[in-house]
């Protein structure tokens, strides 16, 4: 069974501090990574993807790649009330196109 | 560009009903995908179209739910005989179908509930 673990939450930061949202994965024959943002009520917003060890940056955000250690996670710089939302890591498999999502994790930026 | 939409945006039925969900993806991607999501968890993946052929039909939980794309651009998703256990939102994702590397787009989902 593969599986994707997340810390449920919620994560509460003040406005202007890094979040750091963490993600744990069970089948070394992953291959993709993929944050996603999901607003109350609203659908899953692609945020970013990463496919080899190590950072990838994209404004605010960075995710990081540890495929020894199994993790992925997603740092956010300078919080903002406006990122408060759930984040979904998700992870897909060599020749195969489903996603396999974590629970999400959800964060809480206070002004 | 137009991104993945989805019809209903909401629908109510009653248990035992037969229900079908729409989802036209992103022009040019050949790649669909159902997922369904209940309050508090992640998408579950349901089923993959490559083209008009389901390529992953795994995640359907039983042969009460069927997915269709005949042409290769728009999928239903059929539930005959709802039960309550199947009220969810359903989420309708593209791709363009690249065999790594691949992004997958949501559309704002179908909220199914089964009364």
């Amino acid at each position: 069974q593969k599986e994707v673990e997340q810390n449920s939450g919620p994560l509460s930061v003040p406005e202007g501090a890094i979040a750091s949202l963490n993600c744990t994965y069970s089948d070394r024959g992953s291959q993709s990574f993929f944050w996603y943002r999901q607003y109350s009520g609203k659908s899953p917003e692609l945020i970013m993807f990463i496919y080899s060890n190590g950072d990838k940056e994209d404004g605010r955000f960075t995710a990081q790649l540890n495929k020894a250690s199994q993790y992925v996670s997603l740092l956010i710089r300078d919080s903002q009330p406006s990122d408060s939302a759930t984040y979904l890591c998700a992870v897909n498999y060599i020749n195969t196109g489903k996603l396999i999502f974590g629970q999400g994790t959800t964060l809480q930026v206070k002004p | 560009g137009a991104g993945v939409s989805q019809t209903p945006s909401n629908k109510v039925t009653e248990k035992g009903k037969y229900v079908e969900l729409r989802c036209d993806p992103i022009s040019g991607h050949t790649a669909l995908y159902w997922y369904r999501q209940s309050l508090g968890q992640g998408p579950e993946f349901l089923i993959y179209f490559q083209g008009t052929g389901a390529a992953d039909d795994s995640g359907l939980p039983n042969d009460r739910f069927f997915a269709v794309r005949p042409e290769g651009s728009v999928s239903t998703l059929k539930i005959q005989r709802t039960e309550r256990g199947d009220s969810a939102v359903y989420l309708c994702a593209s791709s363009l179908g690249q065999a790594d590397q691949d992004t997958q787009y949501f559309g704002p989902g179908t909220r199914l509930t089964v009364l």
